[in-house]
């Protein structure tokens, strides 16, 4: 298993609508989770962090289920603004850390 | 203001060359880090450093070299033996612990002409 693995998409939808997508991972040890979101040709930037077993942050929640390693971002009332690749990130702690990104999750929101 | 700085934005590479990619940062950060990103796809990690004098190789480490003399400095070398070193370079960094987020420089656009 990859350490962490995204559906590319590409995702899209209408504006208005909610979209969701799942990141997993395989290091059960992991404790963080970061979601990044990159437009394009541009570096990513931080979107939210994840910690225990959410985060919400107006229109945008991410959730971990542990049990199942995975973290889910679902993104409500969704904008043209939306539209961008998001980013997984697991921390992997292997004696030094190693900040493993996932292949990223493509959305369009179409107006 | 505090941030992290790479440098150039745009390169260009005779084939054959070795060329160095600068990432500076001021956010007295122990952790950077260097990856590559190819059209449509996402990061994969070259290389990646705790401290000084240390670093470790990422997943993608052959063709390329890195050192971290300074805690504020981790410059990436793209040798001729890297076969496809046409990509998006991104430096970032980090405090280190695993519950910290990642900031990211601007990238280098590396083309081989």
């Amino acid at each position: 298993r990859k350490e962490v693995e995204q559906d590319p998409g590409p995702f899209n939808v209408p504006e208005g609508a909610t979209v969701a997508f799942n990141c997993t991972y395989s290091n059960s040890a992991s404790q963080s989770f970061f979601w990044y979101r990159q437009d394009c040709r541009k570096e990513p930037k931080l979107l939210m962090s994840v910690y225990s077993s959410g985060n919400e942050d107006g229109r945008f929640t991410a959730q971990l289920n542990r049990a199942s390693q995975y973290i889910s971002l679902l993104i409500r009332d969704s904008k043209l603004s939306d539209s961008a690749t998001y980013l997984c990130v697991v921390p992997q702690n292997f004696g030094n850390e190693k900040l493993t990104f996932g292949t990223g999750t493509r959305l369009t929101i179409i107006p | 203001d505090g941030g992290i700085t790479q440098s150039p934005k745009y390169l260009f590479r005779k084939e054959g060359q070795n060329v160095t990619l600068s990432c500076e940062q001021n956010l007295n950060h122990d952790a950077m880090y260097w990856y590559r990103q190819d059209p449509g796809q996402g990061l994969r990690l070259i290389y990646y450093s705790q401290i000084v004098n240390d670093f470790q190789k990422g997943d993608i480490a052959e063709g390329y070299s890195v050192s971290r003399e300074k805690k504020e400095s981790f410059p990436l070398t793209v040798t001729s033996a890297q076969k496809n070193p046409t990509a998006f370079y991104l430096c970032a960094s980090s405090l280190g612990s695993l519950n910290t987020e990642a900031f990211f420089g601007q990238g280098t656009r590396l083309t081989v002409v």
